[in-house]
């Protein structure tokens, strides 16, 4: 069975810093890792889809990275500003879909 | 663009009754998704329909029953909710199921209280 994890589960910076999220996972057998925000009271919107054949992917200030052999992806946010707080979740595509718990960002103005 | 729409977005519950959660897409995707989230634990999967006319368990199944109406429609029901079922539920969308490069798009929630 597939486990994701996330650490930390909470994590407060000031504007301006560059940072990362991290996600890991127990099976490398997948199809796919995305990243998504969750602003509060609302759905996940999707960020970034990183294929099994692929090591990144970029969109503007936000770059994902994946390392199947580790288990491990991060989710680089550079010159964080107040509007990046949210809460950012992982999932895994493998036999099916398996979320991370999610690590909530505060970036303090 | 509407995208993936539930309703109702708010509702409390006594033991014992039971209600339906409605969700459609406007994006004539294949693959439907209802999840639950709670506090630290991420989404888990309840059912899912890779495509019209079919529906599967997914993680958390038990106490729930979901109806693929068709390719735009996918309900949940709660037939005798129970305070466990007390938790915020999203429906999804996707083009497919377990591709490479299949993202899911979300509505924005149900919020449900079962007292």
């Amino acid at each position: 069975k597939q486990e994701v994890t996330q650490i930390p589960a909470a994590l407060s910076v000031p504007e301006g810093e560059n940072l990362v999220l991290n996600c890991s996972f127990t099976d490398s057998a997948i199809y796919n890792l995305q990243w998504f925000r969750q602003d509060p009271g609302k759905g996940l919107t999707s960020l970034l889809l990183i294929q099994s054949s692929q090591r990144e992917q970029t969109s503007g200030r936000l770059n994902a990275s994946l390392d199947k052999s580790s288990g491990r992806s991060t989710l680089y946010i550079a010159a964080s500003q107040p509007g990046d707080s949210a809460t950012y979740l992982c999932a895994v595509v493998g036999n099916d879909m398996r979320f991370g718990a999610g690590t909530r960002l505060t970036v303090k103005p | 663009n509407a995208g993936v729409t539930q309703t109702p977005k708010f509702q409390v519950l006594k033991t014992g009754q039971s209600m339906t959660l409605q969700c459609a897409q406007d994006m004539n995707h294949n693959s439907m998704y209802w999840y639950r989230q709670d506090p630290g634990m991420g989404l888990r999967l309840i059912y899912y329909s890779a495509s019209e006319g079919t529906t599967d368990k997914g993680e958390v199944p038990n106490g729930y029953n979901v109806s693929r109406l068709n390719k735009r429609e996918f309900s949940l029901r709660l037939e005798s909710a129970a305070p466990s079922q007390t938790s915020v539920y999203f429906c999804a969308s996707s083009e497919m199921t377990r591709a490479t490069n299949e993202k899911l798009f979300f509505g924005s929630g149900t919020q449900l209280s079962v007292l």
